[in-house]
């Protein structure tokens, strides 16, 4: 069975500093991984995917993640947080089951402090 | 915009009665996922469509029930509503691939006094 774990609820940084959001992966196989982030009162949009190939993988408003096997870790990181930033952010893996749903962590909430 | 669509927003009512939530997935996507997103629970899978199909089936209670009709929306029937049914619901569409990612819905915030 597939799981996400996100250590830390809560993380704060301040604007312009290194954001670092972790997430550790269990799968037997090997996984389809993604981090998406939610606005307060909105859905979840997708930052960036993992499924094979390089495992530095870039996304949207300057996040990337990097794939680590022996780690079983998907870490998310921003070199310079911004204000807009703060969200929740939420780690994924696939089911590899069939159906191809999402297990998610518990999310993470930024705190950018100007 | 994700291109996928949730009506209603908000929805307010009172235990044990029933509601419907419908999400139109984007165009040309024919899976379509229930998720629900409460305090206590985090983000849960409840159910999965394939063109028209059920294809899987999460943590999804009994008193709950979809389906997704020719056109490819689909609908979420909650019925005996209880407190604890109170959060968010999110439906979510992909073209059928693994790899590929799932484009969220705005949600569906439900109430139940």
């Amino acid at each position: 069975a597939q799981s996400v774990t996100q250590l830390g609820s809560h993380v704060s940084v301040s604007e312009g500093a290194l954001v670092l959001l972790r997430c550790n992966y269990s799968s037997s196989v090997p996984p389809y991984l993604f981090w998406y982030v939610q606005y307060p009162n909105q859905g979840l949009q997708l930052l960036l995917k993992y499924t094979t190939g390089a495992t530095l993988v870039k996304g949207i408003n300057g996040f990337e993640a990097e794939f680590k096997k022996s780690e079983t870790s998907f870490h998310l990181t921003k070199p310079s947080a911004h204000m807009s930033d703060a969200a929740e952010y939420f780690c994924a893996v696939r089911s590899q089951t069939g159906a191809n749903n999402l297990f998610f962590g518990t999310g993470t909430r930024l705190t950018v402090i100007p | 915009d994700s291109g996928v669509t949730q009506t209603p927003k908000h929805l307010i009512t009172a235990t044990g009665q029933r509601v419907t939530l419908r999400c139109s997935p984007r165009s040309g996507d024919l899976s379509v996922y229930w998720y629900q997103q409460s305090l206590d629970q985090g983000l849960q899978f409840l159910i999965q469509y394939y063109n028209g199909e059920e294809r899987a089936k999460g943590n999804i209670l009994e008193r709950f029930s979809a389906q997704q009709f020719p056109d490819l929306h689909s609908e979420l029937n909650l019925s005996s509503l209880e407190l604890g049914d109170s959060a968010l619901y999110f439906c979510a569409s992909s073209v059928t691939s693994p790899a590929n990612e799932q484009f969220f819905g705005p949600g569906t915030r439900l109430t139940v006094l």
